[in-house]
Order: structure tokens, then C-alpha cells, then sequence
């Protein structure tokens, strides 16, 4: 089985601007969910999306949002750009939402000049 | 409030040594996740266990349920062990709080 993907694998972005990022899950898998990874606060939590769902949120501001096709590809896209959201955009998948082991993707690294 | 705490920070080793990371957690965790982090950013999942121990390998993962506390331990380290090591705790709530990891260097 192909493991989880994301594009693209880096990304630079100017301050104000939008972007999108693509995670395709392992086949099989329902369940999404998306991480930011920074130096100074570690992994955090973002969204998860379960059957197209979003099922929790973290502690981030409306600008970062996501959603899940009915093929459990999932997008995340952050709006007005600001140079603290340079981060590693990680997604990781399982087949179901709950106590499951979570497949991650490379990540997507994306740097806001 | 939900917190999971790690240590130690920094590890160093010597090819072969007896290792043994810690991690804690506050109440109401459904399942407790040990991942791998290797230079680069990939991130891969070791073990995931909500009681008992888990084996794969050179590594194991115990969880002591009642003193909230989990060990990763890698008997007989290789250098190509080196990277960090993240406990993540679920509180059932379908989103993972995670340690803030420990970076460990093993030398030949």
C-alpha cells in the first residue's frame, strides 16, 4: 500500500497571501488529521476530519480551515499568511477515528517571507 | 488541563547502551502514542498502547496506568537510533497532545 502523501513538500508564501495543502491518505483510511510542527512549540494538533467531517479542532485562529473529499483526500488552507505560520504541516491518516495508530505523511514545509 | 511531559530533553549514548525515555501524562488518556522523528521531519509511529507493554524489535513501550507514566526503552542502541523521540497522549477526544520530545544521539 502507498504510504500517505502531501503536496507539495515545500512551499514559500508571502506575508498576506492564502495557500493550500493536499494529504491523500493511505487507501482505505477515513480518518485525517493535520499537525503544525514549530521550533518553539513542538507538534500541535490543527483539525482531524472523519467521512468528510470535521470531527475536533485545535486552539488555532479561524484562518486555518480544511476539508475532506469523499475520497478522504483532505485539504488545509491558512488565509492572510503571517511569517509565525512558517511551519512543517504534517497529516497522518488512520482507517477509522478513535484509538487508532495514525500513518503520517513527509509534510509540508512552508516558509511565509 | 490536558499535559504530557517528557524526559529527558537531550539524550547522548554509546553504541550499545541500555536506553530508556519517560513520559508523563495528566488524567483521562484513552491511549498513549510513542513516535519517531528523523532529520528531515518524517514522522513515523513506534507504538501505540493503552495498558501493559508493547515489543517490536530492540524497542519497547511499557504504560503504568495508575502512575500515569510510559517508558520508551531501545535495548542495545545503534547510532542509527539517533533522532527524536515523541510520546503523544489521546484524551479521547480524537486529537493528540504531544511531549515535546526528546533528542537522542547515539555514537559508534
Amino acid at each position: 500500500k502507498a504510504g500517505v502523501t502531501q503536496t507539495p513538500r515545500y512551499l514559500i508564501k508571502t506575508r498576506g497571501q492564502q495557500v493550500t495543502l493536499s494529504c491523500s491518505p493511505i487507501s482505505g483510511h477515513r480518518s485525517v488529521s493535520w499537525y503544525q510542527q514549530t521550533p518553539g512549540q513542538g507538534l500541535q494538533f490543527l483539525f482531524e476530519y472523519f467521512s468528510e467531517t470535521q470531527r475536533n479542532k485545535g486552539n488555532f485562529p479561524g484562518r486555518f480551515s480544511g476539508r475532506q473529499f469523499s475520497n478522504s483526500r483532505s485539504e488545509m488552507n491558512v488565509s492572510t499568511l503571517e511569517l509565525g505560520d512558517s511551519a512543517l504541516y504534517l497529516c497522518a491518516s488512520s482507517p477509522r477515528t478513535g484509538d487508532y495508530e495514525q500513518y503520517f505523511g513527509p509534510g509540508t514545509r512552508l516558509t511565509v517571507t | 488541563k490536558n499535559e504530557v511531559e517528557q524526559s529527558p530533553q537531550n539524550l547522548t549514548a554509546q553504541e550499545g547502551e541500555f536506553i530508556t525515555i519517560n513520559c508523563s501524562y495528566s488524567v483521562g488518556i484513552s491511549a498513549l502514542h510513542w513516535l519517531q522523528q528523523h532529520p528531515g521531519g518524517g514522522i513515523v509511529s513506534l507504538f501505540m498502547l493503552s495498558s501493559g507493554k508493547k515489543k517490536h524489535g530492540r524497542l519497547i513501550a511499557t504504560i503504568n496506568i495508575q502512575e500515569k507514566h510510559s517508558s520508551l526503552h531501545i535495548t542495545a542502541s545503534h547510532p542509527r537510533d539517533s533522532a527524536v523521540y515523541i510520546c503523544a497522549g489521546d484524551y479521547n477526544t480524537d486529537k493528540l497532545i504531544f511531549g515535546t520530545g526528546t533528542r537522542l544521539q547515539v555514537f559508534p
